[in-house]
C-alpha cells in the first residue's frame, strides 16, 4: 500500500482540464513544500513534470500546474492532448530518515 | 544533455545476486545524488535509496536494507546497485534517477533495467 493516496484513474475530454489529487499526512505532503509529479507512458521511464509543488522543469508545458492545500497536493492538466494519456505519480519528501514516498499512481485517459 | 544509461535485462535465481549499472553523461558526475527506484509489474514506484558519488555515502530505505548495496565509480561516471534476489517478489524494473539536491525530486531517469527472479 502506497504512502500517498491517489485516485486509480481519471479522465477528461480532449481540450478540457483534469485534476489529480494526492493525499498524505503532515509528515510528508503537509510538512514540506517538496511535492513532485511524474508522468509515465507505458514501457517508458517516469518524467519529472512538477517539483516543489508548483515549479515546472524546463520543457514541460505550462498546461501542467501543481498546487497544495494542507495534506493534499494536486496536479492539473489543462487543454488535454492525446499524449497526456499516461500514468501520473506524486511523491513527497518525508524527512531525512524515510526521505521520499510515492503515491500509487493515477491512470489518465483522454476521451 | 544529461543522460543516464542502464545495463540490460537480467534473469537471476532466488538467492543469487545481480549488479545493475547506471552510466551518466552530459554533466559532471559529482555533487549529485543517484537514486534507485523499483517498479514491480503493474505496480507503482518505490524509492530504494540514494548514493552521493562525491562523498560515497548512501541512504538505503528500510525495506531494502540488508539485501541492496549501492556503490559508485566516479572516474567512470557510473553508479551500481547490487541486489540479492530473495524471490519472485523482487521481479521488477529498477530505475536509476538523478537529483541535484536532497529535496526528494528526481530530475532525470535511466531507461530502467528489468530484473527477473525465477528458479
Amino acid at each position: 500500500q502506497s504512502a500517498l493516496t491517489q485516485p486509480p484513474s481519471a479522465s477528461g475530454s480532449f481540450g478540457q482540464s483534469v485534476t489529480i489529487s494526492c493525499t498524505g499526512t503532515g509528515s510528508d505532503v503537509g510538512g514540506y513544500n517538496y511535492v513532485s509529479w511524474y508522468q509515465q507512458h507505458p514501457g517508458k521511464a517516469p518524467k519529472l513534470m512538477i517539483y516543489e509543488v508548483t515549479k515546472r522543469p524546463s520543457g514541460v508545458p505550462d498546461r501542467f500546474s501543481g498546487s497544495k492545500s494542507g495534506n493534499t497536493a494536486s496536479l492539473t492538466v489543462s487543454g488535454l492532448q492525446a499524449d497526456d494519456e499516461a500514468d501520473y505519480y506524486c511523491s513527497s519528501y518525508a524527512g531525512s530518515k524515510i526521505y521520499v514516498v510515492f503515491g500509487g499512481g493515477t491512470k489518465l485517459t483522454v476521451l | 544533455q544529461v543522460q543516464l544509461v542502464q545495463s540490460g535485462a537480467e534473469v537471476m535465481k532466488p538467492g543469487a545476486s545481480v549488479k545493475v549499472s547506471c552510466k551518466a553523461s552530459g554533466f559532471t558526475f559529482t555533487g549529485y545524488y543517484v537514486h534507485w527506484v523499483r517498479q514491480a509489474p503493474g505496480q507503482g514506484l518505490e524509492w530504494m535509496g540514494w548514493i552521493n558519488p562525491d562523498r560515497g555515502d548512501t541512504h538505503v530505505a528500510q525495506n531494502f536494507q540488508g539485501w541492496v548495496t549501492m556503490t559508485s565509480d566516479t572516474p567512470l561516471s557510473a553508479a551500481f546497485m547490487e541486489l540479492s534476489g530473495r524471490g519472485s517478489g523482487d521481479t521488477a524494473f529498477y530505475y536509476c534517477a538523478l537529483s541535484f539536491d536532497s529535496s526528494g525530486r528526481f530530475d532525470h531517469w535511466g531507461q530502467g533495467t528489468q530484473v527477473t527472479v525465477a528458479s
